[in-house]
Formats: C-alpha cells, structure tokens, sequence
C-alpha cells in the first residue's frame, strides 16, 4: 500500500532562518511527487511536480528535491507570509491520476 | 491560469436535508475531476474520481448512494450529499486535471449539518 509520511508535523521558524520540510514515500511506481501549500479554510495551492529522482525545481524561496525514497522541501529566508501547511502527495502509475496526500507539516514563521 | 472555483464555499444545512457542492474549472478543460474531504487538523482523503460522461468511482468506504457524483460537462462536476447528518461535516474540495499528471483545486466548501 502507498504510504506518504511527512516531517515534522510542525515546524518553528524565525524569519531568515533557513529549514527543510520532509516526505518520505512508498509507492509501487511513481508517477509523479507533488507538493502543494495551503492557508486555513482554503483549498491546496499547487507548488511543484517532481518525477524522477534528481530532479529538483524552484519557485521564490523555495526549493524541491526528489530521491528514490523522498522529497525535501528548502525553504530559503523564510518570511512570515510563508506561513502555511505543506503538502506532499503522491502519484502512482497505477493510480488513475489520483493522489495520495500525507499529514501535512504546519510551518510558522515568526517576525 | 488553471482556476478551479467551488460553490457555495460555506453551507449550513439541517439533518436530512440534501446539498449540492458545484465544482468549475474556469478556464481548462478537465479530463477528470477529484473529490476530496479534509477533517480538521487531517490531510485530505480522496472520496471519488470522475471523468466527463462516465459514473464516478469511489474510494472504499465512501458511499454512493450517499455521496452523488455528476459530471456533466469537461468543466463542471457537482457533489450532492443526500440525507446529511451531523456527521458528514465537513471541509469538502474538488481538483481538476487538465491535461498530464497536475491537479488544481478549487478553495473548498465547508459544510456543516446542524
């Protein structure tokens, strides 16, 4: 059964103060790895597909990686509008394009 | 690009009654249509997958009969929960894939039966 297990759940951050957020995964077949954020009471904001293990993409302050086991998320001087919940999802071949989500890890920036 | 709306965004509805959710991709095309809900403090489950002119499917444990999935076009699908009880409140969302492998999801409906 695929299994998406993200770390931490909750994560403490000063302003400027660089961390990574984790996504472990197994999956028989990887289609595709998604990370997606998401402010309370809305619905998930798409960041980025990763869909080979070296692959790495970024956007502003962010960055993703991919291995054959997991993902990171870097996020690089962060700011206080950072703050969200950080979704990792997976996609498998024989899924029918459905994903599989983890917990989430809820990331707060402080001033 | 790739916007996906949702309606209404919070209903309020009594024991019994039936609630229709409305989910539109505004401006793509979507090969296949997702609905997902999402309890407080958890991730996101998939309820059922749809694709224009063919019945949903859905995931084990979610009822059909209950949950009624229509969708009638390549930009709408709607999710009618029939007979709501209390325990069916919840952070309803929908996603469309356009084209390839990305979803793109609408801002959710919470629905609460009172």
């Amino acid at each position: 059964e695929d299994q998406v297990t993200q770390s931490p759940e909750a994560l403490r951050l000063q302003e400027g103060e660089s961390s990574s957020l984790n996504c472990s995964y197994t999956v028989s077949g990887l289609r595709g790895l998604f990370w997606y954020r998401q402010d309370p009471g809305k619905g998930p904001e798409f960041l980025f597909t990763l869909y080979s293990a070296g692959e790495e993409k970024e956007k502003e302050r962010l960055k993703a990686t991919l291995t054959k086991k997991e993902s990171f998320l870097h996020i690089t001087a962060p700011k206080p509008e950072d703050s969200a919940t950080y979704l990792c999802a997976v996609q498998a071949q024989d899924s029918g394009y459905a994903l599989n989500f983890g917990k989430g890890t809820s990331l707060l920036v402080t001033p | 690009g790739a916007v996906v709306s949702q309606h209404p965004s919070r209903v309020i509805c009594k024991s019994g009654t039936s609630v229709k959710i409305e989910c539109r991709s505004l401006d793509f095309q979507a090969t296949t249509m997702f609905w997902y809900r999402q309890f407080p403090k958890q991730s996101l489950m998939l309820m059922a997958t749809s694709n224009e002119g063919s019945k949903a499917t859905y995931e084990q444990g979610v009822e059909k009969d209950k949950f009624l999935i229509n969708h009638a076009s390549l930009t709408l699908s709607t999710l009618t929960v029939t007979s709501a009880h209390p325990e069916d409140s919840s952070f309803y969302i929908c996603s469309a894939r356009p084209e390839f492998y990305e979803q793109y999801f609408g801002p959710g409906t919470r629905l609460t039966v009172t």
